[in-house]
């Protein structure tokens, strides 16, 4: 069965400061990749989509940014973190077109100062 | 209207007790629905598909009224480990190859001994 792995799981950085957490991916192969946002006491809002290798879907225009330079690698960064950008940040996988279910990593909770 | 709408709670709810959980959406074109259990900052975790015949498992029943638009989920005798927020999950939208879920924000359910 497939894993997520995300890293790191918990940082605090400065306002300002650039931003860059990992997604990887095991046991599966062309899986597509969902970057999500919880910030405390909210819904889930989703950042970014991809289907494939270097295809990203963006969901909501802000200060951040996903790439999908590998297959199972998904990454989000940002240039200038923002206060608003707080908040946990989770992983998804979809296995494939065919399939429906979403599963997740285990998050990274990030604390802009 | 949003898109999926949940009652956020809390729910609290002694042990033992039976307490129900709708949701509704508002995209009659939407193709699978989920419930998701999200234990305080962990990530989401399926808890169960949602069919238009209903589905059980153990104490949990689902249900899916597409005439309606509404999904609801059962959680019978309940335990203290059942404390926890529900998500109800949307596929509705189709996008790229990808399907693209859409989250409630979530109900909350306080089990108390």
């Amino acid at each position: 069965s497939q894993t997520i792995h995300q890293w790191p799981a918990t940082l605090v950085q400065p306002v300002g400061s650039p931003l860059s957490l990992e997604c990887t991916v095991e046991g599966t192969s062309n899986p597509n990749l969902y970057w999500y946002r919880q910030a405390a006491g909210r819904g889930l809002q989703l950042l970014f989509y991809s289907v494939g290798i270097g295809q990203i879907s963006s969901e909501v225009p802000q200060n951040l940014s996903a790439s999908r330079p590998q297959d199972r690698q998904f990454i989000l960064s940002s240039k200038k973190l923002l206060l608003s950008d707080s908040g946990f940040y989770l992983c998804a996988l979809i296995l494939g077109p065919y399939t429906d279910t979403q599963y997740f990593g285990p998050g990274t909770r990030l604390t802009v100062l | 209207r949003k898109e999926v709408e949940q009652d956020p709670g809390p729910f609290n709810v002694p042990e033992g007790a039976t307490v129900a959980f709708n949701c509704t959406y508002s995209n009659s074109a939407s193709q699978s629905f989920f419930w998701y259990r999200q234990d305080c900052r962990k990530e989401p975790k399926l808890l169960m598909s949602v069919y238009s015949s209903g589905n059980e498992d153990g104490r949990f029943t689902a249900q899916l009224n597409r005439a309606s638009q509404y999904i609801s989920l059962l959680i019978r005798d309940s335990k203290l480990s059942d404390s926890a927020t529900y998500l109800c999950v949307v596929n509705g939208r189709v996008s790229g190859g990808s399907y693209i879920p859409t989250f409630g924000r979530g109900t909350s359910l306080i089990v108390h001994p």
